[in-house]
């Protein structure tokens, strides 16, 4: 079946380690994304990939970096993870932009734990 | 912001109850689209209604759209245990979805 991976499920780093996050597709959408989502929050928009173009969000720390090497791939890397970086990561794509009739897909989500 | 407001915070309902759920915005929108939750897991695309769209439905569900009062409902006839989840309303303005603050539903066996 198409659809959105995210590796690992679960990740646990230290204060300050880099860490790196994955999502690969079998969809083929021409659009990332990756947001973050805290306890009991809405999922917030960090930045999102049309195609090979990066699109940052204002508000997205400098500590959150992101690479997509191919259509399938998307890795969203923390520089230096703190305690208020501990949240779940969504990986998402669409087939194209969302102002037509597009939606989005995500993935399972992986739940960082910062110690 | 754009970001949606869900009234209510949490619901609980008997099996076999509708429930309702409301979601205003500030601006103008290109569509509008509402997202399931389940604990712990990633978002499932329910629906989606277009700014010029009034009514959707889906199976057991009903979405309504008023962009004069900036406002959605998304109805669940018939409840059954396994629609518990948080449920998300998402506005999308210039290729960007925007996520509501979101409704818990708690469906009672």
């Amino acid at each position: 079946d198409a659809m959105v991976i995210q590796n690992p499920r679960y990740q646990v780093t230290q204060f300050g380690k880099p860490v790196t996050l994955s999502c690969s597709q079998t969809l083929n959408h021409n659009v990332m994304y990756w947001y973050q989502q805290k306890s009991s929050q809405a999922p917030k928009l960090l930045f999102h990939y049309y195609d090979k173009d990066f699109n940052n969000e204002a508000d997205t720390p400098d500590n959150f970096q992101s690479r997509r090497p191919n259509t399938s791939f998307c890795f969203l890397d923390i520089r230096s993870p703190g305690l208020g970086d501990a949240a779940m990561y969504l990986c998402a794509t669409s087939r194209d932009g969302l102002a037509g009739i597009n939606e989005q897909f995500f993935g399972p989500g992986t739940r960082l734990t910062v110690l | 912001s754009q970001q949606g407001e869900e009234d209510p915070q949490a619901l609980s309902i008997q099996e076999g109850e509708n429930a309702t759920m409301n979601c205003s915005y500030k601006t103008s929108i290109n569509n509008l689209q509402w997202y399931r939750q389940n604990s712990g897991r990633g978002l499932v695309h329910l629906i989606l209604i277009r700014s010029n769209e009034r009514e959707k439905h889906s199976g057991r569900l009903r979405v309504t759209l008023d962009t004069s009062k900036k406002s959605s409902s998304l109805l669940i006839t018939a409840s059954r245990a396994a629609d518990t989840a948080s449920y998300f309303c998402a506005t999308v303005v210039n290729e960007k979805l925007t996520f509501g603050t979101g409704t818990r539903l708690t469906i009672i066996p």
